[in-house]
């Protein structure tokens, strides 16, 4: 059974620094895309960030550039999110996501619970 | 930067056919996929590549994509079919995804 478990959200105060991580499970790890996608409750679900199978490639919303960095290690079938410069507009509920195996027009199958980073003074 | 608009609600009588939209420019050149999130939960893949169904997602999802949009059929809505909708698709390398729909069954 595919699992994705986010951890390490939590209650930090602006321009503080965090780390997510995703423990990844029931699959082969290393041959999938994956992603960062954010959510405000009660909003709506925004992209965040991507990296291949191997970590070279890597993209990040505009929003974010700069100060998140996405990254994962295959080994531990983990995937990260290194949020630097944290603003209250960071806050939301952070899930990782697989993208499916299709080459082109694949969705984010399988999702994690979701970790909730809040930004507050 | 490319942006996906989706109408804020829907309305279905049970057994009824729902339809959500989802607009952007040349949506059709593109792949557009569709999420399911339920209150509460994860947001869950009902249709990727405009038209496939991954394994487990009922038959009465399906889904179609021309010109500038993209739509999501639910046929024989039920009751558990009441959640947001999402519609997502690529833009470069980037994921994009719409405001997202609520779809109301009553």
């Amino acid at each position: 059974e595919v699992q994705l478990v986010e951890s390490g959200g939590g209650l930090l105060q602006p321009g503080g620094s965090l780390r997510l991580s995703c423990a990844a499970s029931g699959f082969t790890f290393s041959i999938y895309w994956m992603h960062w996608v954010r959510q405000v409750p009660g909003k709506g679900l925004v992209w965040v960030s991507r990296i291949n199978q191997d970590g070279s490639d890597t993209t990040y919303a505009d929003s974010v550039k700069g100060r998140f960095t996405i990254s994962r290690d295959n080994a531990k079938n983990t995937l990260y999110l290194q949020m630097n410069s944290l603003r209250a507009e960071d806050t939301a509920v952070y899930y990782c996501a697989r993208e499916g195996i299709e080459a082109i027009g694949a969705g984010l199958d399988y999702w994690g619970q979701g970790t909730l980073v809040t930004v507050s003074s | 930067s490319y942006e996906l608009t989706q109408p804020p609600s829907v309305s279905v009588s049970p057994g009824h056919t729902a339809s959500i939209t989802c607009s952007g420019d040349k949506l059709g050149d593109k792949y557009a996929c569709w999420y399911q999130q339920r209150p509460g939960q994860s947001p869950v893949l009902v249709i990727y590549q405009d038209d496939k169904r991954p394994s487990g997602i009922p038959e009465r999802f399906s889904g179609s994509n021309s010109g500038n949009t993209a739509t999501l059929t639910i046929s024989g809505t039920q009751a558990m079919d009441e959640a947001d909708y999402y519609c997502q698709a690529w833009d470069s390398s980037t994921v994009v995804f719409g405001g997202g729909t609520k779809l109301t069954v009553l």
